[in-house]
């Protein structure tokens, strides 16, 4: 069975612009979960999303935002980008109640 | 509202030594703990999980995890190091099942020859 899968793996941008990223879960799993990785601030939940609605979200500002798909697949968008948003974008599915299985991220760099 | 705290944020040991590695956490109702591991330029792996029952819970890689609630603890180790447990390690907790995970920081543990 094919993990979690993340595209695009790397990514560069500028101040200001935006971007989205897509996270295809392990067949079968209905909930996926994004998580952002910085040195500093380490692993921060953003949101998570079960059958399409967003039931989790973290403390992030409006211009972070995710939307899943009916096959489970799921994007998240980052609008008007900021130096500081630069890090490794993790997601993770699972299927119930189960443990989280980690995709390998996208490592997103604002110029 | 839960936190959690890893003591150093990196760890060397020698081949073959224990390694112990240390997390605190708070929360206002019981809680569910977790260790994961990261190895470089991947994701999260689980090494093991406490949700309820016996507090010594046992993972992958010969790794194990004793939950403390009196000291509100949750510490990893393992017997003898090996080389390729050089990784990050990263502890978690959650109020519960299908609630948002919180991680701490971080410990990098270095394996010495």
């Amino acid at each position: 069975k094919a993990g979690v899968t993340q595209t695009p793996r790397y990514l560069i941008k500028t101040r200001g612009q935006q971007v989205t990223l897509s996270c295809s879960p392990i067949s079968g799993h209905r909930s996926v979960s994004w998580y952002q990785q910085t040195p500093g601030q380490g692993l921060q939940f953003l949101f998570e999303y079960f059958s399409e609605t967003q039931r989790n979200k973290g403390n992030f500002p409006g211009r972070f935002s995710g939307r899943q798909f009916s096959n489970s697949r799921s994007e998240m968008n980052v609008s008007t980008l900021e130096l500081g948003d630069s890090a490794l974008y993790l997601c993770a599915s699972k299927l119930g109640h189960n443990e989280q299985f980690f995709g390998p991220g996208t490592r997103l760099t604002v110029l | 509202a839960q936190s959690v705290t890893q003591l150093g944020s990196h760890v060397s040991v020698s081949e073959g030594a224990l390694v112990l590695l240390r997390c605190n956490y708070s929360s206002s109702v019981p809680p569910y703990l977790f260790w994961y591991v990261q190895y470089p330029n991947q994701g999260l792996q689980l090494l093991l999980k406490y949700t309820t029952g016996a507090t010594l819970v046992k993972g992958i890689n010969g790794f194990e995890a004793e939950f403390k609630k009196s000291e509100t603890s949750f510490h990893l180790t393992k017997p003898s190091a090996h080389m390729s447990d050089a990784a990050e390690y990263f502890c978690a907790v959650s109020r519960q099942r299908d609630d948002k995970i919180i991680f701490g920081k971080g410990t990098r543990l270095h394996i010495l020859p």
